[in-house]
């Protein structure tokens, strides 16, 4: 079956511009994770949602950072006003439960020029 | 808090050789540890996982054992191949919080022929 598709799989940026990357996650898993991973760094957490709800947005960075689950599936991540700080690669993995058993999709490189 | 420290890489093996990458970890309680693998191009995927003290995941060759007395999940393989070739994350869930990883910052292995 499918995996975890992420698009764009590239987006380059100017400083100062509003994005958005898009997660579809595996069909039925109620649980998605947004990460970020920077150079040569593990997966940071950004925001987990347990259905339509962010159940835990504690690691956005701060609040030009917005992520929605409208209808428990599809996610999107809003960054606005970006900057050369948010180039990163942008991971989003599914999960069926909380046992650690997390599909990653192949993220989203980002760069904000 | 919350962390996971690894052994920095990047590591380069011939073909047969025994691996270990060290992981050791601090946490809140007792958390559930996990080895993802990130192969070239591909996503994260999950390795090998283990849930309480004493318990030893193993996939692929792959074994770690959770070590509470020392707070270590110790990666290794008797005998590495050139398809191991990939970059290997130690991870950790707090126990009762389900929905935040904290990642190491990731291990570069090399297996030449």
């Amino acid at each position: 079956g499918a995996g975890v598709s992420q698009t764009p799989s590239n987006k380059v940026t100017e400083k100062g511009k509003y994005v958005e990357l898009r997660c579809d996650p595996i069909s039925g898993h109620t649980a998605l994770y947004w990460y970020r991973q920077s150079l040569g760094q593990g997966p940071e957490f950004l925001i987990y949602f347990q259905g339509t709800g962010a159940a835990d947005d504690s690691g956005l960075p701060n609040d030009r950072f917005f992520a929605v689950r409208p209808e428990g599936s599809v996610s999107t991540l809003k960054i606005q006003r970006t900057e050369r700080g948010d180039s990163a690669v942008y991971l989003c993995a599914s999960s069926s439960d909380l046992s650690g058993n997390m599909y990653f999709g192949p993220g989203t490189r980002l760069t904000v020029l | 808090g919350n962390s996971v420290t690894q052994m920095e890489g990047p590591v380069t093996l011939s073909e047969e050789a025994f691996l270990t990458i060290n992981c050791t970890y601090t946490a809140t309680g007792y958390p559930s540890l996990f080895w993802y693998v990130q192969y070239p191009g591909e996503g994260l995927q999950l390795l090998l996982k283990a849930t309480k003290a004493d318990d030893k995941g193993s996939n692929k060759g792959f074994e770690a054992t959770y070590r509470k007395e020392t707070t270590s999940f110790h990666l290794e393989k008797g005998s590495v191949q050139v398809s191991d070739s990939a970059v290997y994350f130690c991870a950790l869930i707090p126990r009762n919080t389900g929905n935040q990883f904290y990642f190491g910052t990731g291990t570069s292995l090399t297996v030449i022929p």
